[in-house]
């Protein structure tokens, strides 16, 4: 079955600088990779998503790049601000979609 | 418009009691998904329902029983709850390859 490895597990930058998390899966059948942001105790929330037909997807200060070959699919997150502080979690798959196990970043004003 | 509603959002059990979790969704989605979340370990699928009248198994199915009662309902069942089992339970749905929508989570503790 599909297996989801998340780097780096925290990840610390001083606000305006950029953020990058790296996930690998394992599954190559895996079609959908999505990004979600959790706060302290809530939900998580989607913040991205690509699916494979698709290399690169930008929404204003958050990308997300797919390399289907290599299997890992990477979030980057530019200008950070102290608000993007929380937990991240990529996840991978088809019908069965499998997370990776979370990145705490935490912007420093 | 609710979107994922669980029942209930926080339960105390002793070892060996059972208890159902119950799911509902209003978005008409096919899939539907129970998850648990411990510190350090992320989302782990327990099982799920690609479609009403189907169930399979995820990442950590031993203790679980699941029933898709229909479309809009996925309920997760232990039947005898151990330590083991105290988490943060999230029920998500989605349709086809879309985005996954959770629901506002059920912590269980089991004495």
């Amino acid at each position: 079955g599909e297996n989801v490895e998340q780097h780096p597990s925290t990840l610390s930058v001083q606000e305006g600088d950029s953020a990058v998390i790296k996930c690998t899966y394992s599954d190559s059948a895996s079609n959908y990779f999505p990004w979600y942001k959790q706060e302290l105790g809530k939900r998580p929330q989607l913040i991205i998503d690509i699916r494979s037909n698709v290399g690169e997807k930008k929404d204003q200060r958050i990308a997300v790049t797919l390399n289907k070959t290599a299997k890992h699919f990477s979030l980057h997150i530019t200008e950070t601000q102290p608000e993007d502080s929380a937990v991240y979690f990529c996840a991978a798959g088809t019908d069965k979609l499998i997370f990776g196990t979370g990145t705490r970043l935490q912007v420093f004003p | 418009n609710a979107g994922v509603t669980q029942t209930p959002k926080f339960q105390v059990l002793k070892t060996g009691q059972s208890m159902t979790l119950q799911c509902a969704q209003d978005m008409n989605h096919n899939s539907m998904y129970w998850y648990r979340q411990d510190p350090g370990m992320g989302l782990r699928l327990i099982y799920y329902s690609a479609s009403e009248g189907t169930t399979d198994k995820g990442e950590v199915p031993n203790g679980y029983n699941v029933s898709r009662l229909n479309k809009r309902e996925f309920s997760l069942r232990l039947e005898s709850a151990a330590p083991s089992q105290t988490s943060v339970y999230f029920c998500a749905s989605r349709q086809a390859d879309g985005e996954l929508f959770f629901g506002e989570g059920s912590r269980l503790t089991v004495l």
